[in-house]
C-alpha cells in the first residue's frame, strides 16, 4: 500500500514571504518515485520534480528547492520570495513497482498556496 | 517536448446523453494512458489504465460500462461517458507517459465535464 499525505489544506503567505509545502509518504517499497506538480488555476498540472528513493541529493531550481529525507519518509518543497503566479494547488505523488512494474503515481491531497500581493 | 493534448476543455451535455474526451500524445509515443478524476479541491483519483490496442484496466469502483476507455493508437486514447448524470459532473484528466517506465507523467489540461 502507499499513501501520501500533505496535511498543510491551504497556505496563505504574502509575496516575497518563502513557504514550505510538506509531503510525507508511506511505502514498503525500496524502490520508488517521489513528485511534485503544480495545478494552476486554469487547470492542468505541470510537472515539477521527479526523484527516486536512491537520490537523497536535495535539489534546487531557481525559487524552488525540495528537500527528501528517506529516514522521516518526507520529501518537502520550498518556494523562496513567493510571487502571486505560485499561487496554485501543488500535489505530492508517489509511484513504485506495482503488479507489473506500471509505475502508477498516487497524488496526496494537494496544498493550495495563495500568495498575496 | 512531452505535450499532451486534451480536447474538449469544457463540455455541458444534458442528462442521458454520451460525451467523448479525447487525449493525445504530441510528440511521442504512448503505450500506456492513464484517466484520472477530480472532484472540486480533491486529489486526482485514478479511474483506469488505458493500453494501446487492449482492454483497459478499471480501478475498483469504476464501472467500466460507463466510462468507456479506447486506446487505439500509440498517440490517442479516448474516454466515454455514457449515459451522464448529474454526478459524473467532474474534471478529468489524462495523462501520458513516454517510453520508460518510471518517466513521470505528463498531463493534459483537462475536461470539465458539467451534466444538467
Amino acid at each position: 500500500a502507499q499513501k501520501v499525505t500533505q496535511a498543510q489544506t491551504e497556505i496563505s503567505v504574502v509575496e516575497k514571504e518563502d513557504v514550505t509545502l510538506d509531503c510525507v509518504y508511506e511505502t514498503r517499497d525500496t524502490t520508488y518515485y517521489l513528485f511534485w506538480y503544480k495545478q494552476p488555476p486554469s487547470g492542468e498540472l505541470v510537472f515539477l520534480i521527479r526523484r527516486n528513493s536512491f537520490d537523497e541529493q536535495n535539489e534546487i531550481s531557481g525559487r524552488y528547492s525540495w528537500n527528501f529525507q528517506k529516514s522521516t519518509s518526507s520529501f518537502n518543497f520550498t518556494i523562496t520570495a513567493s510571487q502571486v503566479v505560485d499561487s496554485a494547488v501543488y500535489f505530492c505523488a508517489l509511484s513504485e513497482a506495482a503488479a507489473g512494474g506500471s509505475y502508477i503515481p498516487t497524488f496526496g491531497r494537494g496544498t493550495s498556496l495563495i500568495v498575496h500581493p | 517536448g512531452a505535450v499532451v493534448s486534451q480536447h474538449p476543455s469544457r463540455v455541458i451535455c444534458k442528462s442521458g446523453t454520451s460525451v467523448k474526451i479525447e487525449c493525445r500524445s504530441l510528440d511521442f509515443q504512448a503505450t500506456t494512458m492513464f484517466w484520472y478524476r477530480q472532484f472540486p479541491k480533491q486529489s486526482l483519483m485514478l479511474m483506469a489504465t488505458s493500453n494501446e490496442g487492449s482492454k483497459a484496466t478499471y480501478e475498483q469502483g469504476v464501472e467500466k460500462d460507463k466510462f468507456l476507455i479506447n486506446h487505439a493508437s500509440l498517440t490517442l486514447s479516448t474516454l466515454t461517458v455514457t449515459s451522464a448524470h448529474p454526478e459524473d459532473s467532474s474534471f478529468y484528466i489524462c495523462s501520458a507517459r513516454p517510453v520508460s517506465l518510471n518517466s513521470p507523467l505528463h498531463f493534459g489540461n483537462g475536461t470539465r465535464l458539467t451534466v444538467t
